[in-house]
């Protein structure tokens, strides 16, 4: 049975420093892999989408590697700010089905 | 407008009575989804349909059903409300492989 990982589970650093997530699944047969960004009480938005054929993925200060051999999948975010703070979610699809698992998330907070 | 509009955002409801969720979307897309969060838990699958005529059990269907009414209306319903049903319920959107997107959830307090 696929199972996601989080770690850490709750991050806090000053403004401007460079962090990175982490992401680890038991089963490297994935199709893809998502990070996604939570606020408070609200939806999930979607960062980064990376297929089981790609290394990486960027998009503006955000960065995904994808390593399916150890099952292992970081966010970079460079250069954090205070709007970043926010609940990062990591998410694989596995089987037919195309369903996400769901790690339980990395709670960021950058101080000004 | 969003492309995965919830509705309702909020709803509060007793013990034995029946609600349904509504989701709606824009994206075209033929895969939707309905997931429940808690808190230390994660997000986990309920049901999932791949078009009108295909629905599925998630990891967490039972006391759920669902309805596909068509391509972009997906709806979930507890038949009877239990206090443990008391969550965040998200509808999500995809295409086969592709990026899946989500409405902005709908809080359910079962009383």
């Amino acid at each position: 049975k696929q199972e996601v990982t989080q770690i850490p589970a709750a991050l806090s650093v000053p403004e401007g420093e460079n962090l990175v997530l982490n992401c680890s699944f038991t089963d490297s047969a994935i199709y893809n892999l998502q990070w996604f960004r939570q606020d408070p009480g609200k939806g999930l938005t979607s960062l980064l989408l990376i297929q089981s054929s790609q290394r990486e993925q960027t998009s503006g200060r955000l960065n995904a590697s994808l390593d399916k051999s150890s099952g292992r999948s970081t966010l970079y975010i460079a250069a954090s700010q205070p709007g970043d703070s926010a609940t990062y979610l990591c998410a694989v699809r596995v089987d037919s089905s195309y369903k996400l698992i769901f790690g339980s998330g990395t709670r960021l907070l950058v101080r000004p | 407008d969003a492309d995965v509009t919830q509705t309702p955002r909020n709803r509060i409801t007793k013990t034995g009575k029946r609600i349904m969720l509504e989701c709606s979307q824009t994206k075209g897309h033929d895969r939707m989804y309905w997931y429940r969060q808690d808190p230390g838990l994660g997000l986990r699958l309920i049901y999932y349909s791949f078009d009108v005529k295909d629905i599925n059990k998630g990891e967490i269907s039972d006391g759920y059903s669902v309805s596909r009414q068509a391509q972009a209306k997906f709806s979930l319903s507890l038949e009877s409300a239990i206090p443990n049903q008391t969550a965040l319920y998200f509808c999500a959107t995809s295409r086969r492989q592709g990026e899946a997107f989500f409405g902005q959830g709908t809080r359910l307090t079962v009383v």
